[in-house]
């Protein structure tokens, strides 16, 4: 089976820097997803990591590590609209069809 | 035009009654899931189907039933509702079974009481 640890609550400023931590125990996964959930509306996708090293799209970027079964989400330049809650997944190998979340990390950004 | 449609939006019933949540994609793609979010925001997959067929079930109790008609829809009947039924059911595509970017409906807010 897969889990997938990431903090409950991270709490920052407009404009700083925000790192959530995911950790995750997978007997073989794809990949890191990231995910993105405003309250009461739907999950969306924010990015992908299939290899390890850093991937950037705009303020937000997500790295990985499989050596050390870590990623993480980087908000950068924080905006009141990134309140939201931010979820790791993954794609097992060992469980096709299955993407599997993380319990999900509450961003507030305060003014 | 809306990629994953899921209706209704809000379903309030009675314990014991019986009720189907309805999900369709128009983005062409071959697989479709089901995920409870509960209170807590913890999204659990239930189902995951493939061109019409299913290839995940996660121990889902089988009061739960989804169906495909197609690999456009897939719904989700729901008999003998129970108090802890209660939760936001989403419907999700994507363009195969692995890594590939999730696309997810808006959510049903089913309460029961």
């Amino acid at each position: 089976g897969q889990s997938l640890e990431q903090p409950s609550e991270v709490t920052a400023v407009e404009g700083a820097i925000v790192q959530i931590n995911c950790t995750y125990q997978t007997s073989g996964f794809y990949g890191l997803s990231w995910y993105q959930q405003h309250d009461g509306g739907a999950p969306t996708f924010l990015s992908y990591n299939a290899l390890d090293g850093l991937e950037e799209t705009g303020r937000f970027s997500s790295f990985l590590s499989r050596s050390d079964s870590y990623g993480y989400l980087l908000l950068q330049e924080l905006q009141m609209k990134d309140s939201a809650s931010y979820f790791c997944a993954v794609w097992a190998t060992d469980s096709w069809g299955k993407l599997q979340f993380g319990a999900g990390t509450q961003v507030v950004v305060t003014p | 035009d809306t990629a994953v449609s899921q209706t209704p939006k809000y379903l309030v019933t009675q314990m014991g009654n019986d009720k189907s949540i309805k999900c369709e994609q128009n983005l062409g793609h071959d697989t479709m899931y089901w995920y409870k979010q509960d209170s807590k925001k913890f999204l659990k997959i239930m189902f995951s189907y493939n061109n019409k067929e299913l290839i995940i079930n996660e121990t889902v109790p089988n009061r739960f039933s989804p169906k495909s008609p197609d690999k456009a829809h897939l719904n989700l009947h729901i008999n003998s509702l129970e108090l802890g039924d209660s939760a936001v059911y989403f419907c999700a595509s994507s363009q195969d079974s692995g890594p590939s970017e999730a696309f997810f409906g808006q959510g049903t807010r089913l309460t029961v009481v």
